[in-house]
């Protein structure tokens, strides 16, 4: 069946240096993507959407990167600061299945001042 | 903004009571869920809402249920409350848009089971 799968579960930085997120998706037909922040104590929050006809997006420091071929998706954080640290999740929604999405497991970002 | 407020941040609560969690969005989103989160697991979805008096079953419905009597309010009910049902409870909504469009989550409801 369809997973939405991240490969690691935590990650530490230094204070700005560039983070790296990866997160593995198994529907090839999957054609939206999102990234969600969840700070500690608070619900998951939008970062960074990413439709399948584009191969890159970027925001403020923030960029997702998609590459079909392999079914992988990675958001890159430049600068990375210590509010940055928190659970950062990719969601893709199933086919056919209008607004529910599949969340990944998370991955933790710490980052060391 | 999108506000999606939860009534309780933590609730501890006897195996076996009936437990009410409720959510209100006010930006008159038709969408709205109820998701689980825990560790290791990541959020997985209960139920969901397209609709007043609508709700559909989502990954993981067994022992919940949820009401939709108004638009702006979705309540999630735990009948009859077990240790296994401690978790860490996550509201969203958005508007419709098949297949796309952000959730707008509340900061969550931490439930505990004794």
């Amino acid at each position: 069946g369809e997973s939405v799968g991240l490969h690691l579960p935590t990650l530490s930085v230094q204070e700005g240096d560039n983070s790296i997120i990866n997160c593995a998706y198994s529907n090839s037909a999957s054609d939206y993507f999102i990234w969600y922040k969840q700070e500690s104590g608070k619900g998951p929050q939008f970062i960074i959407d990413i439709r399948s006809n584009m191969d890159k997006r970027q925001g403020q420091r923030v960029t997702v990167l998609l590459n079909k071929t392999v079914k992988h998706l990675s958001l890159q954080i430049a600068a990375t600061q210590p509010g940055d640290s928190a659970v950062y999740f990719c969601a893709e929604p199933p086919p056919n299945t209008g607004n529910q999405f599949y969340f990944g497991t998370g991955t933790s970002l710490t980052v060391i001042p | 903004d999108v506000k999606v407020t939860q009534s309780s941040r933590y609730l501890v609560k006897r195996t076996g009571e009936k437990v009410f969690l409720e959510c209100v969005q006010d930006m008159d989103h038709e969408n709205m869920f109820w998701y689980r989160q825990d560790p290791g697991l990541g959020l997985r979805l209960i139920y969901f809402s397209y609709d007043v008096k609508m709700k559909e079953k989502g990954d993981i419905p067994e022992g919940y249920s949820v009401s939709r009597e108004k638009k702006e309010r979705f309540s999630l009910i735990l009948e009859s409350a077990s240790t296994n049902q401690t978790s860490m409870y996550l509201c969203a909504s958005s508007f419709p848009a098949a297949g796309q469009g952000e959730q707008y989550f509340g900061p969550g409801t931490r439930l505990t089971v004794t």
